[in-house]
């Protein structure tokens, strides 16, 4: 059985960092390509980042390009998203989400994560 | 970037009825080298993370009930619920993951009336 489990969020002040932790199991991680995807309060889902299975390709949304950084831990088969420079408009619940083929790019989401919420507020 | 625009917003159906979501999206999400649409649907039930319905416009996912279907090509979509029943309420999102940033439509929140 695929688990996915986010940690890491937390309130933070504007213009801080923040590393998110998604801890997989029941699936390999260095196999499969992941992505992260956010939700505002009360809105709706806007993706973040993509990573290949083999790391090889990973793509950013405009508004987090050149703050945020995907990244994985193979031997602790663990995602991560670094984020810097934190804005008012980051506050949200933030979901690792895992490809259903893990070898494709341009693929759907079919297991998510339970989610952490981001709060960047002064 | 592909917006994708849903409609409605909300819709309000009696048990039993049938719910219907449109989707549009700016580009075609056609590809044409493998004929296939790369567009999905998901469901969001207060509290939880989405689930997957639909992938490819209109394959349907494992344990889906068959009241789901998708369907459309190209930039117009379609997700049916033939016969909407209590557990149905939830919030709807369209997908393309075309081509990067992937993006989702608004939201379609269903009730019941």
């Amino acid at each position: 059985q695929v688990y996915l489990v986010e940690s890491g969020g937390g309130v933070v002040q504007p213009g801080t960092s923040l590393r998110l932790s998604c801890a997989a199991s029941g699936f390999t991680l260095s196999n499969c390509g992941m992505n992260w995807v956010r939700q505002a309060p009360g809105k709706g889902l806007e993706w973040v980042a993509v990573m290949s299975h083999d790391g090889s390709r990973v793509d950013y949304v405009d508004s987090v390009k050149g703050r945020f950084t995907i990244s994985k831990e193979n031997s602790k088969n663990t995602l991560y998203l670094q984020m810097n420079s934190l804005r008012q408009e980051d506050t949200a619940v933030y979901y690792c989400a895992k490809m259903k083929y893990c070898h494709g790019f341009s693929e759907p989401v079919d297991f998510w994560g339970q989610g952490t919420l981001v709060t960047v507020s002064s | 970037d592909v917006v994708m625009t849903q409609s409605p917003d909300s819709l309000a159906v009696s048990l039993g009825e049938r719910a219907t979501i449109n989707c549009k999206s700016s580009q075609s999400v056609l590809y044409s080298s493998n004929n296939r649409d790369y567009f999905g649907w998901y469901q969001q039930k207060p509290g939880q993370p989405p689930k997957l319905l639909i992938s490819s416009a209109s394959t349907r996912e494992s344990g889906v009930p068959d009241r789901f279907s998708g369907s459309g090509s190209g930039t117009d979509f379609t997700l049916t619920i033939s016969s909407l029943q209590a557990e149905d309420v939830a919030v709807y999102y369209c997908q393309q993951y075309l081509s990067t940033p992937w993006t989702f439509g608004q939201g379609t929140k269903v009730e019941i009336k």
